[in-house]
């Protein structure tokens, strides 16, 4: 079993949709979490951490849910810009800045 | 402030062939990491340094060496390079937070390289 599974997608919205996307992590001692954003043959860029209180920062809004181990991600009023691969990643311990990264989901958003 | 730089972007190998791939970070980061990306497959570790001088392996190491002489570079060495490593290459650095908690992590533009 992976130990950070997403939904590889492709999800494919209309702009001004709303659009969640889920991912499980394994080990229940993980401690940080995180989702990046990925563009298209580009590098990955944080776009926001996860906290246990949940998080809003604008138009999205990411959920952890420590006893299911998931965290969410919900983007409200889809852009066209939006249009990215996430990646939900988790780090083991808080003594290390090793990130455990899932695959991706990829956002399609169109006109 | 030019963040992560790598060199080069691209780069084409023959099977048995060695290379060097730099990383550059202007941001006086203490922590520097290499992954690679391949279709199907989240970013794995490679090595990583927690300091000047310092290395450790990551998840995959293996087929690959790394030095950090000076706190701004790390570099990673293949010394007979194999198909199996072609792959897209990231580097990144970060600083460690207070209390042991993980900051984050700023990527370079990463490496295409293609080994034949």
């Amino acid at each position: 079993r992976k130990e950070v599974e997403q939904d590889p997608g492709p999800f494919n919205v209309p702009e001004g949709a709303t659009v969640a996307f889920n991912c499980t992590y394994s080990n229940s001692a993980s401690q940080s979490f995180f989702w990046y954003r990925q563009d298209c043959r580009k590098e990955p860029k944080l776009l926001m951490s996860v906290y246990s209180s949940g998080n809003e920062d604008g138009r999205f809004t990411a959920q952890l849910n420590r006893a299911s181990q998931y965290i969410s991600l919900l983007i409200r009023d889809s852009k066209l810009s939006d249009s990215a691969t996430y990646l939900c990643v988790v780090t083991v311990s808080y003594n290390t800045d090793k990130l455990i990264f899932g695959t991706g989901t990829r956002l399609q958003v169109f006109p | 402030n030019a963040g992560v730089t790598q060199t080069p972007k691209f780069r084409v190998l023959k099977t048995g062939q060695s290379m060097t791939l730099l990383c550059a970070q202007d941001m006086n980061h203490e922590y520097m990491y290499w992954y690679r990306q391949d279709p199907g497959m989240g970013l794995r570790l490679i090595h990583y340094s927690v300091g000047e001088g310092t290395t450790a392996k990551g998840e995959v190491p293996d087929g690959y060496n790394v030095s950090r002489l000076k706190k701004q570079n790390f570099l990673l060495g293949l010394e007979s390079a194999a198909p199996s490593q072609t792959s897209v290459y990231f580097c990144a650095s970060s600083s460690p937070l207070a209390g042991g908690r993980t900051d984050t992590q700023y990527f370079g533009p990463g490496t295409r390289l293609t080994v034949l």
